[in-house]
């Protein structure tokens, strides 16, 4: 059975400050994804990796994908309070069933 | 946006009744997915669609059940709603490798 485990789940943070994000995920699949949601919102796609080593950035948001260590990371550089929100990681089952991450909710103070 | 609507947006509802929450999109995608958000889980996947008439379980299918007579309409019934129905609903469609949300159903079970 694939499980997905975030951490930090909760993560309180200065504005100009960086802080990743991780996302480890128990047996094998090469199919990462991110996904932004704002409070009473839906969620938003930000990233999709797709092979070991992938790494996609956007802004202040970068996210890397390492398949041999089952870990993927979410690196947030110099945090404006406009990243504030659950971010949450999810893995592919081989079938585009997706398996998520319980979620980090990011408060970035002014 | 990704062309995908759900009705109703919000519904309160008693124990013991049927509920049905409609999924629609308009872009012709085969892949449909309806999901339940709890605190702290993450998002579960409860039943997928992969064409019309085709449909299969995910996680936390017992008491639910799916119906997609129509490419653009994926049904999700609780045939006796419980409390631990309540939920925030979310459909999903894939397009390649990305899954995009709809607005989501806000249900409480009374």
């Amino acid at each position: 059975e694939l499980k997905v485990e975030q951490n930090p789940l909760f993560l309180s943070m200065q504005e100009g400050k960086n802080y990743t994000i991780y996302c480890n995920y128990s047996t094998t699949s090469d199919r990462l994804y991110w996904y932004r949601q704002d409070p009473g919102k839906s969620l938003e796609s930000l990233f999709v990796l797709l092979s070991n080593g992938a790494v996609k950035q956007e802004g202040r948001l970068m996210a890397s994908l390492d398949t041999k260590a089952r870990l993927s990371t979410l690196h947030i550089t110099a945090a404006v309070h406009d990243l504030s929100a659950t971010y949450f990681c999810a893995v592919d089952m081989d079938n585009y069933q997706l398996i998520w991450g319980a979620g980090t909710k990011l408060i970035i103070k002014p | 946006d990704a062309g995908i609507t759900q009705s109703p947006r919000h519904k309160v509802t008693e124990t013991g009744t049927p509920v049905t929450l409609r999924c629609h999109q308009t872009e012709n995608h085969r892949y449909m997915y309806w999901y339940r958000q709890d605190p702290g889980h993450g998002l579960r996947l409860i039943h997928y669609s992969y064409g019309v008439k085709d449909t299969d379980k995910g996680e936390v299918s017992d008491g639910y059940s799916v119906s997609r007579s129509k490419t653009e309409d994926f049904l999700l019934t609780l045939e006796s709603a419980t409390s631990s129905q309540t939920s925030v609903y979310f459909c999903a469609i894939r397009d390649f490798n990305e899954q995009f949300f709809g607005p989501g159903t806000r249900l409480t079970v009374l």
